[in-house]
């Protein structure tokens, strides 16, 4: 089972920054958070990932709260292209002799809209 | 650089006919995932390949569903006999290793099994 919860959706005026949260209650010390989001008819895409410091990339910036409880996935300046489901996932330290293994939950469709 | 190829992109079937799914990971990749999506949730792992050998099956339906992966480059999926809850999309994923922090996800196929 997923050990994320996100909420179902999320509307975002375009130009707007989309904060996209998520809850990890219990998620371990050598865990990561991950984003993902897929786009209508393709498969997921990789978005950015962190430990415990506050990550940003050029796709988006993630901040992870200082208990690791919960974090947020900000689009700085949402367009139409931003529409997704993204998905926020705990995966074990990649580092370690895990399998990789990436376990989705429903995610939170994002919707952009003009 | 070449992403991950899948065919076909659409099937449609009868229940209890076969159907074989492709995958070319992106060259040099050893690790190579298969994933179900059933509509409106998000993607759930069947089997994870380091080269030819598998990791990790614990959630392939091992009765209809089998994997291969000869010569560790690439993949077929195959049911047999399909089941009406068998109707999803079949994404292929790879990543350099399993200990890679990003998966390159390949478009899908979609089955429908009537």
């Amino acid at each position: 089972d997923a050990k994320t919860t996100q909420p179902p959706s999320m509307d975002c005026a375009e130009g707007r920054a989309a904060n996209l949260p998520c809850n990890h209650s219990t998620i371990s010390g050598n865990e990561y958070v991950y984003w993902y989001r897929q786009i209508h008819s393709q498969g997921p895409q990789y978005i950015i990932h962190g430990l415990k410091n506050n990550e940003t990339n050029e796709m988006a910036s993630l901040i992870i709260t200082e208990d690791r409880k919960s974090s947020t996935l900000i689009l700085p300046h949402a367009t139409l292209r931003d529409t997704a489901v993204y998905y926020c996932i705990v995966r074990v330290a990649h580092g370690s002799s895990n399998t990789g293994k990436l376990i989705f939950g429903q995610g939170t469709t994002l919707q952009v809209k003009p | 650089e070449a992403g991950v190829a899948q065919s076909p992109r659409y099937k449609i079937i009868e229940k209890r006919q076969s159907v074989a799914f492709w995958c070319n990971p992106i060259s040099g990749h050893a690790t190579l995932y298969w994933y179900q999506q059933i509509l409106g949730q998000g993607p759930k792992l069947l089997i994870q390949f380091q080269n030819n050998g598998v990791v990790d099956d614990s959630q392939l339906p091992k009765d209809r569903f089998s994997a291969e992966r000869l010569k560790g480059v690439d993949s077929t999926l195959k049911i047999q006999p399909a089941k009406l809850e068998d109707s999803a999309v079949y994404l292929c994923a790879s990543s350099p290793s399993r200990q890679s922090y990003e998966q390159y996800f390949g478009p899908g196929t979609r089955l429908t099994v009537t």
